[in-house]
């Protein structure tokens, strides 16, 4: 059975670098979604991509955040200057263009800001 | 604005008793409702949406818009049962692109 898939499992980088956080949805999806879950909170909706732009963001999802598909299989997050508040495990998710689609969610990628 | 309460964060019981991990909501709209689950060290999964009605390893869910709530049941936990579970509110109107909404979670033991 298809799978969304993220790399790397688990980023450590050091304040103000930039990181960028890779997924690869299922393939004949059109729908993609970022999520974060700082440890100890709830999943918190990130930003939401349709045919090729942003459709919806969250207050979260400021400047320092951007989210690009570069070659119709990846689907990337960037954090330009991370901070220490942006250590949490981020979730990609994917789903097909029916109206009432199921969300398929990938393993996470663990970030840790020091 | 839509929210998604789930008021135990755990909850343990034994094997074989009946478990209903409780969830409500806020919204001002058409809502979807659905439960998630995540087992240990596996990814988040669709475990039942209200608008199925059907019966996902023993458990249920019945949308009651009156209470505004999505209570998961089961009858009889199993041991395999233990895992966090979410519920999650999606916009069921025209101009949503699907992003749902998450409680806090509940994480469910069930001991021997």
């Amino acid at each position: 059975e298809p799978e969304v898939t993220q790399t790397p499992s688990h980023q450590v980088t050091q304040m103000g670098q930039e990181v960028i956080l890779r997924c690869v949805p299922i393939s004949n999806h059109l729908y993609f979604y970022w999520y974060r879950q700082i440890l100890g909170q709830k999943v918190e909706f990130l930003v939401s991509f349709y045919n090729n732009e942003i459709s919806e963001k969250s207050e979260i999802f400021d400047d320092q955040f951007s989210v690009e598909r570069p070659d119709g299989s990846n689907f990337t997050l960037k954090i330009r200057s991370t901070k220490l508040e942006d250590s949490a495990m981020y979730f990609c998710a994917s789903r097909p263009g029916l109206a009432r689609g199921e969300q398929y969610f990938g393993p996470g990628t663990r970030l840790t800001v020091t | 604005a839509q929210r998604v309460t789930q008021p135990e964060k755990l909850l343990s019981v034994f094997k074989g008793a009946p478990v209903e991990l409780k969830c409500n909501y806020s919204y001002s709209g058409s809502p979807e409702l659905f439960w998630y689950v995540q087992y240990s060290r596996q990814r988040l999964q669709l475990l039942l949406r209200h608008i199925s009605r059907e019966s996902i390893k023993g458990f249920t869910a019945d949308l009651n818009k009156g209470e505004t709530s999505f209570h998961l049941k089961k009858p009889f936990a199993q041991e395999e049962d233990s895992a966090m579970y979410y519920c999650a509110l999606r916009n069921a109107g025209g101009t949503s692109y699907g992003k749902l909404t998450f409680g806090q979670g509940t994480i469910l033991t069930v001991h021997p």
